[in-house]
C-alpha cells in the first residue's frame, strides 16, 4: 500500500552543523506535507509544512524541500543546536481536503555538544 | 492557550484486562484524533472525530477498541479486552476542523500491557 518512508533511522551531528533528515513518500497523489518533531515524553509537535506546488519552504532555522519527481522529502536545519536533538517524522495528506496524517517511521537526531 | 490534555499518562494492565483513556482537545477544535504509536514507529491513526461524528475508524480495531465524544468535547478511548500487542503510547490530536491541516498533539499515554 501507500506509505512514507525514511532513509535514515539515526543521524549523529555537532552542535553548529547543519542537518539533513531525508523522507520518501510514495502516494503521488499526496498534496500536502508535514515535518514534526518529537521529544522524550512528549506528543510530536508541528515544524513546519510544505504543498506540493511547492518546491521550498523555509522557517526559522529550517527549510523543507520537496522533489516531486523523486517523491523526495528533506529537512534542513541550519546550526543544529542540543535542543534539537529529538525523533523527526514526515507525514502526508493523502486525500486533499481531509486531515488525515499518514506519518513514516521517523529519524532520530542526536546533537552533541 | 491550553494544549490537548490526556489522562492518565501511564498505565500498566495485565492482558484480557480493560483500560480507558481521556482526552480533552483544544478549545473550539472541532476534530479530535486517536492515534497509536509503538515503540520506534511512527503515530497510526485509529478515530478521527468532527464534533460528536466519526469521520474515519478504518484501522480502528473494533473487536477491542471503541472511541466516543459524545458531547463533540471531550473523548474517550476503550480498549476492552487488552493484548500484549496493545503495549503503546496513545496520542490525542485536535485541528479547528478536518479542513486545516496542522493537529496539535497532546502528551499521551503510555500503556504497557502484561
Amino acid at each position: 500500500g501507500e506509505s512514507v518512508g525514511l532513509h535514515l533511522p539515526t543521524l549523529s551531528v555537532q552542535e553548529g552543523d547543519n542537518s539533513i533528515i531525508n523522507c520518501a513518500y510514495s502516494n503521488s497523489a499526496s498534496d500536502y506535507f508535514i515535518w514534526y518533531k518529537q521529544e522524550s515524553g512528549k506528543g510530536p509537535q508541528f515544524i513546519i509544512d510544505i504543498r506540493s506546488n511547492m518546491d521550498k519552504r523555509q522557517g526559522q532555522r529550517v527549510t523543507v524541500l520537496l522533489n516531486k519527481t523523486v517523491k523526495h522529502l528533506s529537512l534542513q536545519i541550519a546550526a543544529t543546536q542540543p535542543g534539537d536533538s529529538a525523533v523527526y517524522f514526515c507525514a502526508e495528506i493523502p486525500n486533499s481536503g481531509y486531515s488525515t496524517l499518514t506519518f513514516g517511521k521517523g529519524t532520530m537526531l542526536l546533537v552533541s555538544p | 492557550e491550553a494544549g490537548v490534555a490526556q489522562s492518565p499518562r501511564y498505565k500498566i494492565i495485565e492482558k484480557r484486562q480493560s483500560v480507558a483513556f481521556w482526552c480533552n482537545p483544544i478549545s473550539g477544535h472541532a476534530t479530535l484524533y486517536w492515534y497509536q504509536q509503538i515503540l520506534g514507529q511512527g503515530p497510526k491513526l485509529l478515530i478521527q472525530f468532527q464534533n460528536n461524528g466519526v469521520v474515519d475508524d478504518s484501522q480502528l480495531p473494533k473487536d477491542r477498541f471503541s472511541a466516543e465524544r459524545l458531547k463533540g468535547v471531550d473523548s474517550t478511548l476503550k480498549i476492552q479486552p487488552a493484548k500484549l500487542e496493545d503495549s503503546a503510547v496513545y496520542l490525542c490530536a485536535s485541528s479547528f476542523d478536518s479542513s486545516v491541516y496542522e493537529q496539535y498533539f497532546g502528551p499521551g499515554t503510555r500503556l504497557t500491557v502484561t
